[in-house]
């Protein structure tokens, strides 16, 4: 069983362009965190997706960011119009379904490091 | 005030010391976690905890809800243990301590 993969793992863009992260959970979780952890800081929560529900946001800043899980496919992050700011890493995590584990332990993946030039 | 504090911020400790890295938290939580990062960056679960005490090898990771206090120990510690160890905690919203890095010296 596969862990949560992220790609890229390390990306990089020039300010104003768009940069967008993938976030493959583990097989059976429904359940996926973004976090976002800046340089020299510590983690931080940006937003919690069940397939194709957004239910928690309140850690993704309000503008030129998004967030979606869709019913096939990855997770995405998208960051649209980046600038120096949002240079870090990106970890995501996932858990299993409510009533078949428990979603309180999350997987973390390897993480994308973004560089805005 | 942070929502959850972690001491100390970094510790150096001798091959085979025990240690203990405290944590506290000022909100209402249903679980609380330690997570490990290592130097290149990854992060690994250690344990998820709502309510006494876990084990794992070498690793005890105990919680006190009335105090809103967590403590994870390291026995027998060793190189391989070096990383930054982070408490976080999930209520409301996710909150995360700042780490504490730990370095063990052969």
């Amino acid at each position: 069983n596969a862990g949560v993969m992220q790609n890229p793992r390390h990306l990089v863009r020039r300010r104003g362009q768009e940069a967008r992260l993938r976030c493959s959970p583990m097989k059976g979780h429904s359940h996926v965190y973004w976090y976002r952890q800046l340089p020299e800081e510590g983690l931080k929560f940006m937003v919690y997706l069940q397939k194709e529900n957004i239910i928690d946001e309140s850690g993704m800043p309000k503008e030129r960011f998004s967030a979606e899980f869709p019913k096939e496919g990855p997770s995405i992050l998208r960051i649209q119009q980046v600038v120096r700011g949002d240079s870090a890493a990106y970890f995501c995590a996932s858990s299993p379904p409510w009533g078949t584990g428990n979603t309180d332990t999350q997987y973390f993946g390897p993480g994308t490091r973004l560089t805005v030039l | 005030k942070n929502e959850v504090e972690q001491s100390p911020q970094n510790l150096t400790a001798q091959e085979g010391e025990f240690i203990t890295i405290n944590c506290s938290y000022s909100v209402g939580i249903s679980a609380l976690h330690w997570l490990q990062q290592h130097p290149g960056g990854g992060i690994v679960s250690l344990f998820m905890l709502s309510s006494g005490k876990k084990k794992h090898g070498r690793l005890i990771a105990t919680i006190n809800i009335q105090e809103k206090h967590s403590s994870l120990h390291i026995t027998a510690s060793h190189p391989r243990d070096s990383a930054v160890y982070i408490c976080a905690v999930t209520g409301n919203q996710f909150y995360f301590g700042t780490g504490t890095s730990l370095t063990v010296i052969p």
